[in-house]
């Protein structure tokens, strides 16, 4: 059974400061998604990562994908208020299933303070 | 462009009632239709899944069952709701292997 799991589960930031979220995986997969859900919200697809050293970066966030660890890492880069959310991601196992059928971690509730 | 739709967002009901989610995909065909709960505090936890009109394959055993009545139609029901089904259930879409493109989500809360 695959299993995902994120930490930290909480994380406060002060803004301008770096942090990593790491999702590590139990099972091979064939993808891994990083979603975004702001409180009371739906999730917002933030990156696919497809391949063994796979990164992708989009404003102050970058992910990246080490397949042989099975980690994933969301690294932030000088926090900024706007980015208080809670990041889940998610796994496709390579033993297949339904193409939804991800396999979520348990988020992490990130809180960038002034 | 595809859009998704999903209500209502919020509902209350008592114990032993039943439920009816709604959700609708435009702007594709024949999607890959899915339902999600996640539960305060907690990750997503896939329910049911659909891959054409009248296929539905549920992920895990519950109260609760899902229809396709309708190629883009995915619908979400039980017929007594228990304590245990409150939560935020989100309906999804997607095409193949692409990503999933999830609804604004309904808050449900049995009492």
């Amino acid at each position: 059974e695959l299993k995902v799991e994120q930490n930290p589960l909480f994380l406060s930031m002060q803004e301008g400061k770096n942090y990593t979220i790491y999702c590590n995986y139990s099972t091979t997969s064939d993808r891994l998604y990083w979603y975004r859900q702001d409180p009371g919200k739906s999730l917002e697809s933030l990156f696919v990562l497809l391949s063994n050293g796979a990164v992708k970066q989009e404003g102050r966030l970058m992910a990246s994908l080490d397949t042989k660890a099975r980690l994933s890492t969301l690294h932030i880069t000088a926090a900024v208020h706007d980015l208080s959310a809670t990041y889940f991601c998610a796994v496709h196992p390579d033993y297949g299933g339904s193409q939804g059928n991800l396999i979520f971690g348990k988020g992490t509730k990130l809180s960038v303070k002034p | 462009s595809q859009t998704i739709h999903q209500w209502p967002a919020t509902l209350v009901q008592p114990v032993g009632s039943p439920l009816s989610l709604e959700c609708t995909v435009e702007g594709t065909s024949n999607p890959n239709l899915y339902w999600y709960r996640q539960a305060a505090g907690r990750g997503l936890q896939l329910l049911f899944y659909s891959v054409g009109i009248g296929q539905i394959s549920s992920e895990v055993p519950q109260n609760l069952s899902a229809s396709r009545p309708q190629d883009r139609q995915f619908i979400l029901s039980s017929k007594k709701l228990l304590l245990s089904d409150s939560g935020f259930y989100l309906c999804a879409w997607n095409s193949r292997v692409e990503k999933l493109f999830f609804g604004s989500g309904t808050q449900l809360s049995v009492l």
